[in-house]
């Protein structure tokens, strides 16, 4: 069945840094969500990649879709403590109204 | 903006006993939507379609006769856990998709029930 890995599972940074989470599909996607799910939340949606190449900006955070439409990432400038939680890409095959969650990355952020 | 309410939010149950969660769309119809579990520090396992008016479709590995799915309406589906046991207990999220105009494609997660089954 479809997998979505990212990478890394685990990210630190010192506050005021750089982050960057990668997200890869076994399949091709229609399209690609992100979702931010804070400790104890529940995940809540941040943005949808539907074009291949695509790139969204939302303030500090820039979120792009692969050419092949198999791999995402996002990136967060100068990261805020409210930047904290994990990140969860998840895809969507063609077809399907089924997502399936990538494993996450989960940054913390050191003040 | 749309919201999703799960209820309850947390729940203890003897081990043995059923319990009901609900998940609500607030201000939109949803003809679908997704249950999913998610262990602690893991990503979201979907369990699960509910489809109003018809039968859910469960995932492969998901035991449909003790996770019993029923979507009534356009706006509320329930999950019970039968005969629930400590291996159960575990955070079950449900989302709804909202196709209404431009957010058409917007997908809205509920709160998320905890349930400890001891």
């Amino acid at each position: 069945g479809q997998q979505v890995m990212q990478i890394p599972q685990y990210q630190h940074v010192q506050e005021g840094e750089d982050f960057t989470t990668y997200c890869n599909s076994s399949t091709t996607l229609s399209n690609i969500q992100w979702y931010k799910q804070r400790p104890g939340g529940h995940p809540v949606f941040l943005i949808q990649l539907v074009k291949s190449g695509e790139v969204k900006k939302q303030k500090r955070l820039t979120f792009q879709f692969g050419e092949a439409k198999k791999n995402s990432s996002l990136h967060i400038t100068a990261t805020q403590t409210t930047d904290v939680g994990t990140y969860f890409c998840a895809g969507r095959n063609f077809g399907n109204e089924k997502l399936t969650f990538g494993t996450g990355t989960r940054l913390t952020i050191i003040p | 903006g749309a919201v999703v309410s799960q209820h309850p939010s947390w729940v203890i149950c003897k081990s043995g006993t059923s319990v009901k969660i609900e998940c609500r769309s607030l201000d939109f119809q949803a003809t679908t939507m997704f249950w999913y579990r998610q262990f602690p520090k893991q990503s979201l396992m979907l369990m699960a379609t509910s489809n109003e008016g018809s039968k859910a479709t469960y995932e492969q590995g998901v035991e449909k006769d003790k996770f019993l799915i029923n979507h009534a309406s356009l706006t509320l589906s329930t999950l019970t856990v039968t005969s629930a046991h400590p291996e159960d207990s575990s955070f079950y999220i449900c989302s709804a998709r909202d196709l209404r105009g431009t957010s058409g494609n917007t997908i809205y997660f509920g709160e998320g029930s905890w349930l400890t089954v001891v």
